[in-house]
């Protein structure tokens, strides 16, 4: 069945550190894949998405590359913020099936 | 602004209540869900619906029942609270009509069973 893989963490950076959490993901075909953030306390909302082969999501300055050949949709930032902090999903969705989420990511960013 | 609104954000519930989460969403979608979040566990599906009146088991539905009389609106109910039923909920929903279609959450639920 489809699944996806991700660091866990915890990251730890210092404030304006360059950030990549690496997702990887199994399916059949052509998934659409997915970023989502969690802040403290709060629900998930969507960072990011990529619908097919070669698209790259970008949101508050992180990217992501759908890269069908590496099957991965690695989630970048040039210079992360003390207000990034946040668990980070991975997931994707394949013809209308529910998600598929990665176990999630905590990323600390430190002053 | 599209909106998944979950009816608290904190819950403290007593071992054997019967308790009822409920969830509306004002996007008109199809589809819709319950998750628990656990330390570890990630999330997991409980329960989902593609329709009025539809349900679906998902990967952990023991314990749980759904209803969903009212296309907006998908409640949760937790037959007989257990501590090991202290987790967080989260509510999602998503349109049917597109694969590509991202799912909208809720703020969550915090519930302690004690």
């Amino acid at each position: 069945g489809n699944s996806v893989t991700q660091m866990e963490g915890p990251v730890t950076l210092s404030e304006e550190a360059f950030l990549t959490i690496n997702c990887t993901y199994t399916a059949t075909g052509y998934p659409s894949l997915f970023w989502y953030v969690q802040y403290p306390g709060e629900g998930l909302q969507l960072l990011l998405k990529a619908t097919k082969a070669d698209d790259k999501g970008s949101n508050k300055g992180f990217e992501a590359t759908y890269r069908k050949e590496t099957t991965s949709f690695h989630l970048e930032k040039g210079s992360v913020q003390v207000s990034d902090s946040a668990v980070y999903f991975c997931a994707l969705t394949h013809y209308g099936q529910n998600f598929v989420f990665g176990p999630g990511t905590r990323l600390s960013v430190l002053p | 602004d599209v909106k998944v609104t979950q009816s608290s954000r904190y819950l403290v519930k007593r071992t054997g209540e019967k308790v009822f989460l409920e969830c509306v969403q004002d996007m008109d979608h199809e589809n819709m869900f319950w998750y628990r979040q656990d330390p570890g566990l990630g999330l997991r599906l409980i329960y989902f619906s593609y329709d009025v009146k539809m349900k679906e088991k998902g990967d952990i539905p023991e314990g749980y029942s759904v209803s969903r009389e009212k296309k907006e609106r998908f409640s949760l109910i937790l037959e007989s609270a257990s501590t090991n039923q202290t987790s967080m909920y989260l509510c999602a929903s998503r349109t049917r009509v597109d694969r590509n279609t991202e799912a909208f959450f809720g703020q969550g639920t915090r519930l302690t069973v004690v």
